[in-house]
């Protein structure tokens, strides 16, 4: 049984950062590709990254490039999703989701960060 | 980027009717589609991958096909359980990119 368990909600202020964790339990960490999607309130999904880490290999979405960072930690059968430069238009419910025959099968509980002053 | 355009934004429909949501992709990406459900508060949920496979849990009446660049979800004989909002999503080419989701409420 594949879970994703998700960090607790955050609230940050503008120009910092945020880091939210995704445990995952079930299958063999490491040998599937972990995506990040976020729901700003009221809007549709929007895909964030992907990392890879049997592979190495971690994509970005353009929008996000320089302010994301996606990060595994083997051990703890954690993924970390860290944004930083935060702005208003961040806040939104962040998703962690499996890949499983190259698709998002298996989705976190969602994480929502507010960024307000 | 694949631009995913979806129709309708919103769609009235009672228990019992058919529905059909498309989504139409700005380039070719046969059969790299799918579709997820989402309800309030929710996480989504995928339904259907490439084009047409049902994930092994979802019920038969969704279903999935394609014609060029256009997709169609279709839910036959809705179930009160089916109103939520649907997305399709591509995942030929980075980065992936959603439609902007089909609201199914109560007509």
């Amino acid at each position: 049984q594949v879970q994703l368990v998700q960090s607790g909600a955050e609230v940050r202020m503008p120009g910092s950062s945020v880091k939210v964790s995704c445990k995952a339990s079930g299958g063999i960490f490491g040998s599937y590709s972990v995506s990040w999607v976020r729901q700003a309130p009221g809007q549709g999904l929007e895909w964030m990254g992907e990392i890879m880490p049997l592979a190495g290999k971690i994509n970005y979405a353009q929008k996000f490039q320089g302010r994301v960072t996606i990060t595994a930690v083997e051990s703890a059968s954690t993924v970390y999703m860290e944004l930083s430069s935060l702005r208003s238009e961040d806040t939104a419910v962040y998703y962690c989701a499996r890949i499983y025959v190259s698709v998002l099968w298996y989705w976190g509980q969602g994480t929502l960060v507010t960024v307000s002053s | 980027d694949i631009q995913m355009t979806q129709s309708p934004s919103t769609l009235s429909a009672s228990v019992g009717d058919r529905v059909t949501i498309t989504c139409r992709a700005s380039q070719s990406l046969s059969p790299w589609l799918a579709w997820y459900q989402q309800k309030p508060g929710k996480a989504p949920k995928l339904l259907i991958y490439k084009t047409s496979d049902l994930e092994s849990a979802v019920p038969s009446r969704f279903s999935g096909s394609a014609s060029g660049t256009d997709f169609t979800l279709t839910i036959a004989g809705l179930q009160p359980d089916d109103f939520a909002t649907y997305y399709c999503q591509q995942y030929k080419t980075y980065p992936w990119t959603f439609g902007q989701g089909t609201k199914v409420e109560v007509k």
